[in-house]
């Protein structure tokens, strides 16, 4: 059964630094990855999605890699700002599901 | 604009009374789902559609029903709610789902449901 992990669970950081999520996922047959933004209360919104024939996504700011080997994921977040601050959460899609990671909660420090 | 909408946003109910929470999608899409989400347990989904008339239980299916007649609309029901049904619901739509390898996923707003 796919298993998907976010360490750490909350993450506070001074504005202007880079920073690094992750993720991991038990089973390595996955059709793709997809980092999401949440922000209290609200819904989810899309950040990247990576297939699983791809590296790295990149958008703005921010840069997702996935290792599917491994079963590691990473999203890199450049010179981090105030609104950066939200729950970030992976979600891998396998055969017939979709699993999350319970998320990261990020807080940029101002 | 491209949306995934879900009504009420919050509902306030006593137990046992029958609640429909709707949800509607406006992407032509053939995948959607229904997820609650829980302090410390993350999303975890209710049951999901892979096209009209077609639907599947996920991981927590026990006291909701759904229904799919139409492709844009994807009502959850709840028959007889217990307040351990209380939590953040979430209405979500792709292209086509978990065989889509492009597939974004759209989620709603969320709709908070509190169970006396």
């Amino acid at each position: 059964k796919q298993e998907v992990t976010q360490i750490p669970a909350a993450l506070s950081v001074p504005e202007g630094e880079n920073l690094v999520l992750n993720c991991s996922f038990t089973d390595s047959a996955i059709y793709n990855l997809q980092w999401f933004r949440q922000d209290p209360g609200k819904g989810l919104t899309s950040l990247l999605l990576i297939q699983s024939s791809q590296r790295e996504q990149t958008s703005g700011r921010l840069n997702a890699s996935l290792d599917k080997s491994s079963g590691r994921s990473t999203l890199y977040i450049a010179a981090s700002q105030p609104g950066d601050s939200a729950t970030y959460l992976c979600a891998v899609k396998g055969d017939d599901k979709i699993i999350f990671g319970k998320g990261t909660r990020l807080h940029i420090l101002p | 604009e491209a949306q995934v909408t879900q009504n009420p946003r919050y509902l306030i109910t006593v137990t046992g009374k029958k609640l429909t929470v709707t949800c509607s999608q406006n992407m032509n899409h053939e995948y959607m789902s229904w997820y609650r989400q829980d302090p410390g347990l993350g999303l975890r989904q209710i049951y999901y559609s892979m096209n009209v008339e077609v639907t599947d239980k996920g991981d927590v299916p026990e006291g909701y029903k759904v229904s799919r007649k139409e492709k844009r609309n994807f009502p959850l029901i709840l028959e007889s709610p217990s307040p351990n049904q209380t939590s953040l619901y979430f209405c979500a739509s792709s292209l086509y789902g978990p065989v889509g390898l492009r597939d974004t996923q759209y989620f709603g707003p969320g709709t908070r449901l509190t169970v006396l």
